[in-house]
């Protein structure tokens, strides 16, 4: 079976630009969550959606957002990127049904540099 | 202070030593999980725990709700065991992870 998959593996974008990242969950997870790395640092948390609706969010600003489709996989956008967004962008895919605790499967995440 | 602290920052060891990694945490969780981080960002789930002890091969992962703590051990350590061990816990009715900020562990050989 497939893992969770994310693209680009690496990205390269220019301050002011905006940027799209894609995650597919494994096969039968209805959760995605995105968690964003800074180099030396522990992943933050950006999102988490399941069945399509956002369940939470982290103290990110405005200009990241992010959706997921019918089939669950997931989209991340980031507007007006700023330098500080030079990072590791994880996606993680688990079950995710409400009131129990889940194994998150990571994906190979997408490097993010911004110049 | 971070909601989830792990010591030590940083742990060399030579091949065949024992290896323990500490967890504290100051959140309510649903789940502590253990997760090992190589070069290139690649982020593998080692255990989810919500109580006692869990062991997979030469991993052994406990906790204690009570006191907040959870400790990941390797038995007779190897080389390929050279990785970043972080420590997350899942808050209440959500998949959020709160994450520490790892443990890079090198075993020399």
């Amino acid at each position: 079976d497939a893992g969770v998959t994310q693209s680009p593996t690496h990205l390269i974008k220019t301050r002011g630009q905006h940027v799209t990242l894609r995650c597919s969950p494994i096969s039968g997870h209805k959760s995605v969550s995105w968690y964003q790395q800074v180099l030396g640092q522990g992943p933050q948390f950006i999102f988490q959606y399941y069945e399509k609706e956002e369940r939470g969010r982290g103290n990110f600003p405005d200009r990241f957002s992010a959706r997921q489709f019918p089939n669950y996989s997931s989209e991340l956008n980031v507007n007006a990127l700023l330098l500080g967004d030079s990072a590791l962008y994880l996606c993680a895919s688990s079950f995710g049904r409400t009131g129990e605790p889940y194994e998150q499967y990571f994906g190979p995440g997408t490097r993010l540099t911004v110049t | 202070k971070n909601e989830v602290e792990q010591s030590p920052q940083n742990l060399t060891a030579q091949e065949g030593e024992f290896i323990t990694i500490n967890c504290s945490y100051s959140v309510g969780i649903s789940a502590l999980h253990w997760l090992q981080q190589h070069p290139g960002g690649g982020i593998v789930s080692l255990f989810m725990l919500s109580s006692g002890k869990k062991k997979h091969g030469r991993l052994i992962a406990t906790i204690n709700i009570q006191e907040k703590h959870s400790s990941l051990h390797i038995t007779a350590s190897h080389p390929r065991d050279s990785a970043v061990y972080i420590c997350a816990v899942a808050s209440y009715n959500t998949d959020k992870l709160i994450f520490g900020t790892g443990t890079r562990l090198q075993v020399f050989p």
